[in-house]
């Protein structure tokens, strides 16, 4: 199994503003997963791109996927003070979901 | 919507005891998972079971840890005498398909406190 590495470790924005979060990895998948989470609370899937898909959205939330750079984003659009949390990319191959350390996004109104 | 429950959600115990931290998974999910979360660390992979065993686990996941289906609901993880380390918040996750292919339901945890 492999973690993602996310970018940046934090962000802080307003609210209304878009916010990117990156993924690297190092081998090869089958798919990619983003999940959430509130803090002290467990994680939320977000969303699932598979290794044949380049983008695939999910009302405000917009994830790219590049296999040839090893490498994914995650755009959450029109961020909201809910949207406070920390997210996690976990790219897999048919073996265990690792999580890395995440990025931590504080939306302030 | 079906969720993952997990109880309790909160246990303190004395170092050397025996805790059982119990899960539901979502009904028709055949794969079955303990993750851990030190205090402002990442979720670290414990164990991931399957077809009544053990499928995979980690380093952590030494002799003091063990998991059973005892009744085809329940999913439990015991600890057989905790350390002052196994204070953590415990998740347990399910999900209907094979490892890595499709997303993971958590429950919302177990905090284990050690004193």
């Amino acid at each position: 199994s492999q973690q993602g590495e996310e970018d940046p470790q934090a962000l802080s924005i307003q609210e209304g503003e878009n916010a990117t979060m990156n993924c690297s990895y190092k081998t090869s998948i089958n798919n990619l997963q983003w999940y959430r989470q509130n803090s002290g609370r467990g994680l939320v899937h977000l969303i699932l791109i598979r290794s044949n898909e380049r983008e695939k959205h999910s009302g405000r939330l917009r994830v790219t996927l590049d296999t040839s750079k090893k490498s994914s984003s995650l755009l959450i659009t029109a961020s909201r003070a809910a949207d406070t949390a920390s997210y996690f990319c976990a790219p897999t191959g048919f073996q265990k979901l690792v999580f890395g350390t995440g990025t931590r996004l504080l939306v302030s109104p | 919507e079906p969720e993952v429950t997990q109880t309790p959600s909160h246990q303190v115990t004395q170092m050397g005891q025996e805790v059982i931290l119990r899960c539901v998974p979502i009904c028709n999910h055949l794969y079955f998972y303990w993750y851990r979360q030190i205090l402002g660390q990442k979720v670290e992979f414990l164990v991931s079971f399957y077809n009544n065993e053990i499928s995979e686990k980690s380093e952590i996941f030494d002799d003091q840890f063990s998991v059973e289906r005892p009744d085809g609901s329940n999913f439990t993880l015991k600890i057989r005498s905790t350390k002052l380390e196994d204070s953590a918040m415990y998740f347990c996750a399910s999900t209907q398909e094979s490892q890595g292919t499709g997303e993971l339901f958590f429950g919302e945890g177990s905090r284990l406190t050690v004193l």
